[in-house]
């Protein structure tokens, strides 16, 4: 299985909602990480969990709060989002150590209304 | 930090036309190097990293790519392109756990 699933594909919500996003992956990955990518944009980097514990984080809003609670699962908590914060958010997994590849989820689309 | 820098954010190839796209990676040191491509409303897919075993990487799909330390770059190539190679492609440069992208190519074949 080298998949990365990220559900849900699709989010709309508004300003005061709370939301979660959602990734798994089974290829005994101990990196995962969140990007963020705009439109005609590379792919940020949010955050990346080593080994369950939060290795980075690139100065991220506490609007958006990270959560592994195992080996395979990584959330990401979402709310009070404003509008700018509309995007793809891509979920991967890797080894952890030097030259290693990382496996994408198909994305999450989320617009804040 | 590591870097690397894509020239030219839209190539336009005719199919069956060879495929140059351009990536240069700013490192003191010996890099770890990928090309990523991105269809329309997908995640990214892997298509070769460089391991240092050998400078020329062949990758799926028919692409590969040279890296050159004298020119610290790392171009993606394909001798023929296909309809089906029209995506976003990026280059990409890892430290542990630190992957970051350049700024992509878009790459558009013509019929």
């Amino acid at each position: 299985d080298t998949e990365v699933t990220q559900t849900p594909k699709h989010l709309v919500m508004g300003m005061t909602n709370k939301k979660s996003l959602k990734c798994e992956q089974h290829m005994g990955h101990r990196a995962m990480y969140w990007y963020k990518q705009k439109a005609k944009k590379p792919p940020e980097l949010m955050f990346v969990y080593s080994y369950e514990k939060l290795s980075i984080n690139e100065s991220v809003p506490s609007r958006f709060s990270p959560e592994c609670p195992n080996s395979s699962l990584l959330n990401l908590h979402l709310h009070a989002l404003q509008p700018e914060d509309s995007a793809l958010y891509l979920c991967a997994s890797s080894q952890v150590g030097p030259n290693t590849e990382a496996f994408f989820g198909q994305g999450t689309r989320l617009t804040v209304v | 930090a590591q870097s690397v820098t894509q020239l030219g954010s839209h190539v336009s190839v005719s199919e069956g036309a060879l495929v140059l796209l351009r990536c240069n990676y700013s490192s003191s040191v010996p890099p770890y190097l990928f090309w990523y491509v991105q269809y329309p409303n997908q995640g990214l897919q892997l298509l070769l990293k460089y391991t240092s075993a050998a400078t020329l990487v062949k990758g799926i799909n028919g692409f590969e790519a040279e890296f050159k330390k004298s020119e610290t770059s790392f171009h993606l190539t394909k001798p023929s392109a296909h309809m089906s190679d029209a995506a976003e492609y990026f280059c990409a440069v890892s430290e542990p756990q630190d992957m970051r992208f350049g700024a992509g190519t878009r790459l558009t074949v013509k019929p």
